[in-house]
Formats: structure tokens, sequence, C-alpha cells
């Protein structure tokens, strides 16, 4: 099974902030990465698929890069509803496999 | 709307059996795949397997191997999880997701989630 881990795994940050969060595969995936907003007892939402394509209707402050094993999801400017828990996962072969989460707080 | 409704919260013995349904609306059904995922309280999210709804052909995690079987209703547009044999560490809320392509399986669309709880 491919290992995904995710860093760091709490991060403390401001309204207007640059957030970089990383994820890091056990082998290469090609660019076959997706990335999740999750808030507290919701279901997770699509940010980014294939490392860096943005979903419909998903703010443009929100990108995503890499491809081989390693991957950052960027915040250029952190608004307050990005406060939640943001999960990588890998789509290149089966079983799929989700990093750890990242929870972004308030500062 | 594209939306997945699933069923309501679930309590369970040891040693039960579960079935969860994901009912599907606003797209075609049989146009695309239906994956289960599972997230038990403060763990990161497991994929437990996937159905090709055109066919009924199915791919499980070889970790639930032999104790979950997913279904699909094409004629109700619902996909349908069971898991057996359950265990306390099987309590956690199971969604139900759609991928947008079956190839590179992101998923766009997911359920709102069902609550199980293994307790005895």
């Amino acid at each position: 099974d491919i290992q995904m881990t995710q860093s760091p795994s709490t991060l403390s940050a401001s309204v207007g902030d640059r957030v970089t969060i990383t994820c890091r595969a056990s082998q290469s995936i090609s660019s076959c990465l997706a990335w999740y907003q999750q808030k507290p007892g919701k279901a997770p939402k699509l940010l980014i698929y294939k490392a860096s394509s943005l979903q419909s209707g998903v703010p443009s402050r929100f990108s995503g890069s890499g491809s081989g094993a390693e991957f950052t999801l960027t915040i250029s400017s952190l608004q307050p509803d990005d406060f939640a828990t943001y999960h990588c996962q890998q789509c290149n072969s089966y079983p799929l496999t989700f990093g750890g989460g990242t929870k972004v707080e308030i500062k | 709307q594209v939306q997945l409704v699933q069923s309501g919260a679930e309590v369970k013995k040891p040693g039960a059996s579960v079935k969860v349904s994901c009912k599907a609306s606003g797209y075609t059904f049989t146009s695309y795949a239906m994956h289960w995922v599972r997230q038990a309280p403060g763990q990161r999210l497991e994929w437990m397997g996937w159905i090709n709804v055109g066919n009924g052909n199915t791919i499980y995690s070889q970790k639930f191997q032999g104790r979950v079987t997913i279904t699909r209703d094409t004629s109700a547009s619902t996909a349908y999880m069971e898991l057996s044999s359950l265990r306390s560490e099987d309590t956690a809320v199971y969604y139900c997701a759609r991928p947008y392509n079956t190839w590179e399986p992101a998923f766009d669309i997911w359920g709102q989630g069902t609550m199980v709880t293994v307790s005895s």
C-alpha cells in the first residue's frame, strides 16, 4: 500500500497568512493526488485534483503543485472560512490512501 | 442538483452486520462508479472499496476483504455497503463518494455520512 504523510499535523495561522501544507507519498504516484477540506461533522470537499487542477467553484486562493512523491497545497491568503482540516489522497493505485490530515487553526 | 443521500445512524452489537444505503440523484447513476470511505473518531479517512455501477464489478480493500460487500440497485439509483462481523473498531462515519472519473478517482460528490456505532 502507498503511505501518505502530511505535514504539519496542526498549523496555527492568522487571516491573511500564506499557508502551505505538504503531502509525501511512499512511492511515486505521478500526478494522481487530490486535496480535500473537511469541517467538523461534514463530509470532505474536493479542492484540487490531478495535483494542480482547481475543482469548479473553489476559490482561486487555493492551489496545488507537485508530482512524483511530493506535493503541496497552498492557500495564498487565509480567510475565516478556511479554518478546517485538509486531507490529501492518492488515486494512483488501489487501495486508495489518505494522509493523516492537517488541521488549520486560528492563531 | 447532484447529491448522494445516505441512510441514518445505526447502533449494532459486536458480531452483527450493518447495511448502509446511498441514494444518488441529479445525474445518470450508471455513468459513474461509487466508492465507500470511512472515518473512525480521530483517525484518517480510510478507503473500503468501490463498485462499477454499470456492470456491478467490485474491488475491495484487502483490509476489509471477506467482511464488506458493495452492491447497487440501478432501478433505485442506490448503492449499498454491508459490513459484517462488526467489532468496536468499526465504529466510524461511513461515506459513499462519487469519483469525478473512474480512472483517476478523486471524489467530487460525497454523501452526508452515516454514523455506525458498535457497542455491546
